[in-house]
Order: C-alpha cells, then sequence, then structure tokens
C-alpha cells in the first residue's frame, strides 16, 4: 500500500520556465509534508516543508502548495534553472507514534534543458 | 555546521555476514533515523532513535537492528546477510520534524 505517490517518473522542463512537481497521499494522518532533493550516491537534500495548518510555503525559488481535500500537494521551482536537475522525492509524516517515520514517494526525475 | 555524517561509504560483505553501519547527526539534534534504498525503489523508513531508545521501527525484519549512543551517535546492524539487503543506507538527524541527511552508505552483499 503506497501511502504517498508520485505518479510522474519524470519530468522535462527547459531552463528559465516553471517545474511543477506533483504528489498525492491517502493517509489523512498526514500532517507535515517535505520535498527532497537527491542526486545519484548521495543523501536527500532537504528543500521545503508544510504543514497542513497552511496550503502555501515558500523559499525563495521553491513554493509548496498543499491541497488537503484532495490530498495533493506540489512543489514549483520558478525559475527552473540547470542545477535543478535532479530526483525529487516528498514526504510525509503523520505525528503521533509515527511521529518519526517521514513516508517516501517514489520520486519524479527532473531534468532541466539549457 | 557539520551536517550529518556516516561510515562507511561503501561496505562489501558476504552473504551470511553481518555488516555495521555509523552514523553521526548534525551537533544538537537528539533523534536519528535510518532508511534503506535499494535499486528501483523508494526510501523506505527502517528505525528511529531518539535520546537512547528506539522509539519506532519500520517493517524489516528483526535482523536490522541498531543502537544510539549517550552522544546521539547511532549505529545499524544487519545480521545474516541477504542479497536483498543490497542497498543505499541512508542516516538522518533532526531537531523537529524536517529530517536532514547524511550522504549514506553502499552495502554490497556478494
Amino acid at each position: 500500500d503506497q501511502q504517498v505517490k508520485q505518479n510522474s517518473p519524470s519530468l522535462s522542463v527547459q531552463e528559465g520556465r516553471i517545474s511543477i512537481l506533483n504528489c498525492d497521499y491517502t493517509n489523512s494522518m498526514f500532517d507535515y509534508f517535505l520535498w527532497y532533493k537527491k542526486y545519484p550516491a548521495e543523501g536527500p537534500t532537504f528543500l521545503i516543508s508544510i504543514s497542513s495548518i497552511k496550503d502555501k510555503n515558500e523559499d525563495g525559488r521553491f513554493t509548496v502548495f498543499l491541497n488537503k481535500s484532495a490530498k495533493h500537494l506540489s512543489l514549483h521551482i520558478v525559475p527552473s534553472q540547470p542545477g535543478d536537475s535532479a530526483v525529487y522525492f516528498c514526504a510525509a509524516n503523520a505525528g503521533g507514534t509515527s511521529y518519526g517515520k517521514l513516508t517516501f514517494g517514489q520520486g519524479t526525475i527532473l531534468t532541466v534543458h539549457p | 555546521e557539520a551536517g550529518v555524517t556516516q561510515s562507511p561509504t561503501h561496505l562489501i560483505k558476504t552473504r551470511g555476514q553481518q555488516a555495521t553501519l555509523r552514523c553521526s547527526p548534525i551537533s544538537g539534534h537528539t533523534s536519528v533515523y535510518w532508511y534503506q534504498q535499494a535499486l528501483g525503489l523508494g526510501l523506505q523508513f527502517l528505525l528511529w532513535y531518539d535520546e537512547g531508545e528506539e522509539r519506532n521501527r519500520g517493517n524489516f525484519p528483526p535482523r536490522f537492528s541498531g543502537r544510539q549512543f549517550p552522544n546521539y551517535s547511532s549505529e545499524l546492524n544487519v545480521n545474516a546477510l541477504e542479497l536483498e539487503d543490497s542497498a543505499l543506507y541512508l542516516c538522518a538527524s533532526s531537531p523537529r520534524r524536517g529530517q536532514y541527511f547524511g550522504p549514506g552508505t553502499r552495502l554490497t552483499v556478494t
């Protein structure tokens, strides 16, 4: 049972344009969401997070949107840069007895073309 | 500020052997998490330690175990290694809900 899903395995975008990465979840107990960026053979790098009490959080070129009714979140990168090319994972946390556990999606490979 | 560190970078073991992986959290972080990323799969939660106690465990057999030391560093032990244990093992630490990852240990079981 995959509770966090990233349905697009890959995304290709032109430099300077917007990249939109999507993530859906099924567990209504999730109340904290994170996005990570990962290069091959490296650990994930934390990008941005959002609590379920918000519907938007912004940090520089990165904005995360949360639609709780649709159980959907998205990461917008504007403008996209070639250095953004990596695998992007969304992750969710439920709190309570699952406080320490992040549930990850399968990842989306973003390629930004110069 | 130093990030999460892990050792060794690579580890090659034979089936049936034991592997020990080490992690040092970011200074001031008391929680340490372990994840497994097998080839073609996403990150799977293994273990969470906080203040020296195991707080939560993922869906892995008992031969995956670990501990956290008084200085908050942690060890992951994998006994009776199987070929499918070959994966990137990631450690993360956090002060709260966001988790910061180390570079990982690549375990290869032959």
